[in-house]
C-alpha cells in the first residue's frame, strides 16, 4: 500500500513557467511534510518543508500549499529555471520519525 | 564531518557474494536511516536507528539484509548472497530527528550496487 502518492511522474516546463507537483497521503498521523530535490548522482537534498497546522509556506521561488482536509499538498516552483531540472520527492513523516516518500517527479525545464 | 559519507560510491559484485556498505553520519546526529532507490523509482525505506532504541527493521526486504550501528555513529548495511534484484542505489541519511521537531534528513550520495 503506497502511503504517499505523487504526480505527475514527469513534467516538462518552459523557462519562466510554473512547475506544480502534487502529493496525497492517507495517514492523518503524519506530522511533517518535506520536499526533496535530487540531481543525478547525488543524494536527495531538503528543499522546503511544512507542518500540518500551516496552509502555505514560501521560500524564494518555492511554495508548499497544504490542504489538511483533502490530505493533499503540492510544490509550486515559480519562474522555473533550467537549473531546477531534477527529480523532486515529496515525503511525510510518521510519528516515530521515519519518512515515507512519494515515487518522485522528474522535472525538465526547457530554455 | 560536514556531511553524510558513504562508501564505496560504486560496487560491482557477483551474484551470490556478500557485500558491506558503510555510512558515516553527521557527528551528533542521533537518527540514521537506510533507503534503497531502484532505477527510476522512489525511495524505499529499509531500516532506521534512533539513539539507543531498538532499530526499526520493518523495511528490510529479506533476511539476507542486515544492518548495525556501532557506538551510535557509523552504520554498516550487509547484503548476503546478493541477487540481481538487489542492484540499486543504497542511500543513507542522518538527522537530529526527534518526534515533533521539524529537522530534515541529510542524505549521503549513495552507494551504487550492481550485481552481475
Amino acid at each position: 500500500q503506497q502511503q504517499v502518492k505523487q504526480s505527475p511522474q514527469s513534467l516538462i516546463v518552459q523557462k519562466g513557467g510554473i512547475s506544480i507537483i502534487n502529493c496525497a497521503y492517507e495517514n492523518t498521523a503524519f506530522d511533517y511534510f518535506p520536499w526533496y530535490q535530487q540531481f543525478p548522482g547525488k543524494g536527495p537534498a531538503l528543499l522546503i518543508a511544512i507542518r500540518p497546522d500551516v496552509s502555505e509556506k514560501k521560500e524564494g521561488r518555492f511554495t508548499i500549499s497544504f490542504n489538511k482536509s483533502a490530505k493533499q499538498f503540492s510544490l509550486h516552483i515559480m519562474d522555473s529555471q533550467p537549473g531546477d531540472s531534477a527529480t523532486y520527492f515529496c515525503a511525510a513523516r510518521e510519528e516515530g520519525g521515519k519518512l515515507i516518500f512519494g515515487q518522485g517527479t522528474e522535472l525538465s525545464v526547457k530554455p | 564531518g560536514a556531511g553524510v559519507s558513504q562508501s564505496p560510491s560504486n560496487k560491482v559484485t557477483e551474484k551470490g557474494k556478500d557485500v558491506e556498505l558503510r555510512c558515516d553520519p553527521i557527528s551528533g546526529h542521533t537518527a540514521l536511516y537506510w533507503y534503497r532507490q531502484s532505477l527510476g523509482q522512489g525511495l524505499e525505506f529499509l531500516i532506521y536507528f534512533q539513539g539507543n532504541s531498538a532499530p526499526d527493521k520493518s523495511g528490510l526486504p529479506s533476511d539476507r539484509f542486515s544492518a548495525e550501528r556501532t557506538g551510535g555513529s557509523v552504520s554498516t548495511l550487509t547484503i548476503q548472497r546478493t541477487q540481481q534484484e538487489d542492484s540499486a542505489v543504497y542511500l543513507c541519511a542522518s538527522s537530529l530527528d526527534h518526534p515533533g521537531t521539524a529537522y530534515g534528513y541529510t542524505f549521503g550520495s549513495g552507494t551504487r550496487l550492481t550485481v552481475v
